[in-house]
């Protein structure tokens, strides 16, 4: 069975500068998905970026970016130049190759980006 | 707007009641999932859904029911034998099909069960 962890349950960051989230995985797949996703206040689950692990490029989508480390299982989440609007949960998920939507989440991250 | 519906947002329900909860998509996704969010622990997957007429269990489905009459519905009942309701509830939807397998899932705004 796979699972996610995410060992930072909160975090804080000043606006404008760098945090990095973390999570590791297990699972015994060589090929899948992994994704960050964002829980705001509103609780709308909003995707930030994914990655497919047959890929060796870092997936980035603006100021967000991931470093994958296949052998070691270990997907981060960096944020540079942070905003006020990044406060919110983060959740760091796992999916198989062609399992879509059936997903394997961590425990969650609490970012708060303070002025 | 294309988007995922959940309703009603906050539900209150006695000890001993089934209750129903609605989620409807016009995404024209194939595929639809019901997952349980609690604090610290994450979203778990209670049942999914690829086609019209069929479901399958996920992790934590004892204690709920589901049915997928139409592509755009897949409602989630509480019943009496879940021992411990009280959580959000996220319904998601993904293309599900052909090369499209992979894509990702969207949410809807979810569902505050609370037990009275």
């Amino acid at each position: 069975a796979q699972t996610v962890t995410q060992s930072q349950p909160e975090m804080s960051v000043q606006e404008a500068e760098t945090v990095t989230l973390s999570c590791t995985y297990d699972t015994s797949e060589s090929n899948y998905y992994l994704f960050w996703y964002k829980q705001p206040p509103s609780r709308q689950m909003i995707l930030v970026i994914r990655q497919e692990a047959y890929k060796q490029q870092n997936a980035t989508e603006n100021r967000f970016s991931v470093n994958f480390q296949k052998a070691a299982k270990s997907f981060s989440l960096k944020i540079s130049d942070s905003q006020l609007g990044d406060t919110a949960m983060y959740f760091c998920a796992f999916m198989k190759l062609n399992q879509g939507g059936k997903l394997i989440f961590g425990q969650g991250t609490e970012l708060s980006v303070k002025p | 707007d294309g988007g995922i519906t959940q309703s009603p947002k906050y539900l209150f329900r006695k000890e001993g009641q089934n209750v129903t909860l609605s989620c409807e998509q016009n995404l024209n996704h194939d595929a639809m999932y019901w997952y349980r969010q609690d604090p610290g622990q994450g979203l778990r997957l209670i049942y999914y859904s690829q086609i019209v007429n069929d479901f399958q269990k996920g992790d934590i489905a004892e204690g709920y029911s589901v049915s997928r009459e139409k592509k755009e519905s897949f409602p989630l009942t509480v019943t009496s034998a879940q021992k411990n309701p009280t959580a959000f509830y996220l319904c998601a939807s993904s293309i599900g099909r052909g090369r499209y397998m992979n894509t990702e899932a969207f949410f809807g705004q979810g569902t505050r069960l609370t037990v009275v």
